[in-house]
């Protein structure tokens, strides 16, 4: 089996700096992805990393550790509109199905 | 337009109802899946189709049946409809050719909240 753990919720106020942590339990292991969701939208893809090291985006950078299987997302300069839910994925080594972790619904105050 | 439609958008239904939710895609990918989101929770795989003749089950197929009619439009059933069913259900769509290069995006549709009662 597959499984994912992520905090369940992260509060922090605009400008600062958000660490996602994900640690991952997997019998394959492809590549880690992560997904942004607003309240009542769909999960829409941010960042993926198959090999280990840093992947930068703009504000948001994810980072993968193989050896470790553990990854995490680094919202940078928070803004009001970042508030919302972040999954991580895994994907095992055939095709592009992906397990989701529980999310974790990050709140941004003023 | 979205690239990935889903119908209906919202539908309250009885136990025992038979209910079809469909999705349609114009992104012409071939990998169509089948989620359901409950509150607080993460996705969760139902069904997925890799083309037009493969359906394969996620982790939780139980109650629920799949159609692939064509590359466009992948369909989601609830045979006979149960409260524990009640969820809101998202189909997405991806890319092979984006495979080879080692990204697993999906494209997710605006979701279908299906109320159960």
């Amino acid at each position: 089996g597959q499984s994912l753990e992520q905090p369940s919720e992260v509060t922090a106020v605009e400008g600062a700096i958000v660490q996602i942590n994900c640690t991952y339990q997997t019998s394959g292991f492809y590549g880690l992805s992560w997904y942004q969701q607003h309240d009542g939208g769909a999960p829409t893809f941010l960042s993926y990393n198959a090999l280990d090291g840093l992947e930068e985006t703009g504000r948001f950078s994810s980072f993968l550790s193989r050896s470790d299987s553990y990854g995490y997302l680094l919202l940078q300069e928070l803004q009001m509109k970042d508030s919302a839910s972040y999954f991580c994925a895994v994907s095992k080594a055939a095709g592009n199905k992906l397990t989701f972790g529980g999310g974790t619904r990050v709140l941004v105050k003023p | 337009d979205a690239d990935v439609t889903q119908t209906p958008r919202n539908r309250i239904t009885k136990t025992g109802k038979r209910i079809m939710l469909e999705c349609s895609q114009t992104k012409g990918h071939d990998r169509m899946y089948w989620y359901r989101q409950d509150p607080g929770l993460g996705l969760r795989l139902i069904y997925y189709s890799f083309d037009v003749k493969d359906i394969n089950k996620g982790e939780i197929s139980d109650g629920y049946s799949v159609s692939r009619q064509a590359q466009a439009k992948f369909s989601l059933s609830l045979e006979s409809a149960i409260p524990n069913q009640t969820a809101l259900y998202f189909c997405a769509t991806s890319d092979p050719g984006q495979a080879f290069s080692n990204t697993d995006t999906q494209y997710f549709g605006p979701g279908t909240r299906l109320t159960v009662l």
